[in-house]
């Protein structure tokens, strides 16, 4: 099966500090990346998303890097505040025809 | 909100029991989907339908039965449900299929 491979499992930041999270993906035929944030009791909510035409998208504090021939995407949160805590999902599809998500990270930005 | 609504939010079954769980979508998308979350793993997506037609079971168990009635309902029935079935179970819509998903807020559910 085509997976999305997600890292860290979790991950603990101060106040200020730079969050990464990394995906590798295996299917080169992938031609989206999305980033879900989910908060407790909530359902995963779209943060920000990348095609392979760029190598970079920047929306706020929030940037995705992506490496094509790595296969790999990743993401990066500036001046992390508490309220980022969350879980973050990678996901990767093929439009029309197929999503894959990885397991996820559990964010904690400590004040 | 998200424009996706999902009832009951939660839900505890005996193994016996039949259920449904029921996801309205007011965003005017043409796709929607039933994923289950558990703990530590990916989202496993179940069922797709696109424009009411199914395009997509993922060798999900036969007590599992999805209805889609018209493009902004749908519908997941339960019956003689195990235990390891436990989880939040989250539905979601997309104006084209796999792309810039909108999610409830799950139902959790717990079998007994």
């Amino acid at each position: 099966q085509q997976q999305v491979k997600q890292s860290p499992q979790s991950l603990i930041v101060q106040k200020g500090g730079i969050s990464i999270i990394n995906c590798a993906y295996e299917n080169t035929a992938f031609d989206y990346f999305p980033w879900y944030q989910q908060f407790p009791g909530k359902g995963p909510a779209l943060l920000i998303a990348i095609r392979p035409d760029v190598s970079e998208k920047k929306e706020g504090r929030f940037t995705i890097s992506f490496n094509k021939s790595a296969k790999q995407f990743s993401l990066h949160i500036m001046d992390s505040q508490p309220g980022d805590s969350a879980t973050y999902f990678c996901a990767a599809s093929l439009r029309n025809n197929d999503m894959r998500f990885g397991a996820g990270t559990r964010l904690t930005v400590k004040p | 909100e998200t424009g996706v609504t999902q009832t009951p939010r939660h839900l505890v079954m005996g193994m016996t029991n039949k259920k449904s769980l029921k996801c309205e979508q007011h965003l005017g998308h043409n796709a929607m989907y039933w994923y289950k979350q558990s703990a530590k793993k990916p989202l496993e997506l179940m069922f797709v339908y696109n424009f009411k037609e199914q395009t997509e079971n993922n060798s999900v168990p036969s007590r599992f039965s999805p209805e889609c009635p018209n493009s902004s309902h749908l519908f997941l029935h339960l019956h003689t449900l195990q235990p390891e079935d436990s989880a939040l179970y989250l539905c979601a819509s997309s104006l084209q299929i796999y792309e810039k998903l909108f999610f409830g807020s799950g139902t959790q559910l717990s079998v007994l």
